[in-house]
């Protein structure tokens, strides 16, 4: 069966320091893979999202990037974090033939 | 563009009785459209999911969801409603050749004893 994984589970950094989250899945190959986040109070909001190793398409910009190394591997990252990046991010994976995502247990992040 | 919108942003139901979350969509053609629950400090777990098959869906823990096109409706429901069921519920769209997804702002459902 396919599982998802995400670390680290939370993490606390000052403002301007770097930041790397790390998102892979097991039992599968060539997934679909994207980068949501839920600030406090709110819904979620697709960051990124990746078709492909070395495929990565931005929704919306911002302070972050994102990479995909590996087939399985989806890395979120920022140079400088600024006090808005605080919040859950979420990585989900979709096969391609299915309509459904599903999410990773997700990484809490809190900018100080 | 496609977008969905959850009518309430809190409902408090008694433990027993019926559950009703109500959630509209807007689309220029046929939604994939789908029910998630997200407990304090989780993730996020797929309830259930239309996909142009059979309207009325059924999902886990005894929730379904009825799709009606005329009403651009997908409101999810539950006969009786368990203290588990308390989380947060997100009513999301599918679109995009990456089939992102697009989420409701987010329904917190309160189950008093």
């Amino acid at each position: 069966s396919q599982t998802i994984h995400q670390w680290p589970a939370t993490l606390v950094q000052p403002v301007g320091s770097p930041l790397s989250l790390e998102c892979t899945v097991e039992g599968t190959s060539n997934p679909n893979l994207y980068w949501y986040r839920q600030a406090a109070g709110r819904g979620l909001q697709l960051l990124f999202y990746s078709v492909g190793i070395g495929q990565i398409s931005s929704e919306v910009p911002q302070n972050l990037s994102a990479s995909r190394p590996q087939d399985r591997q989806f890395i979120l990252s920022s140079k400088k974090l600024l006090l808005s990046d605080s919040g859950f991010y979420l990585c989900a994976w979709r096969q391609g033939s299915s309509e459904t995502q599903y999410f990773g247990p997700g990484t809490r992040l809190l900018v100080l | 563009a496609q977008s969905v919108t959850q009518l309430d942003s809190h409902v408090s139901v008694s433990e027993g009785t019926p559950v009703l979350l109500r959630c509209n969509y807007s689309s220029s053609y046929s939604p994939s459209l789908f029910w998630y629950v997200q407990h304090p400090n989780k993730g996020l777990q797929l309830l259930l999911k239309y996909t142009s098959a059979a309207t009325l869906v059924k999902g886990i823990n005894g929730f379904e969801a009825e799709f009606k096109k005329s009403e651009t409706s997908f409101h999810l429901t539950k006969p009786s409603a368990h203290m588990s069921d308390a989380a947060e519920y997100f009513c999301v769209v599918s679109l995009g050749s990456a089939r992102q997804l697009t989420f409701g702002s987010g329904t917190q459902l309160t189950v008093l004893p």
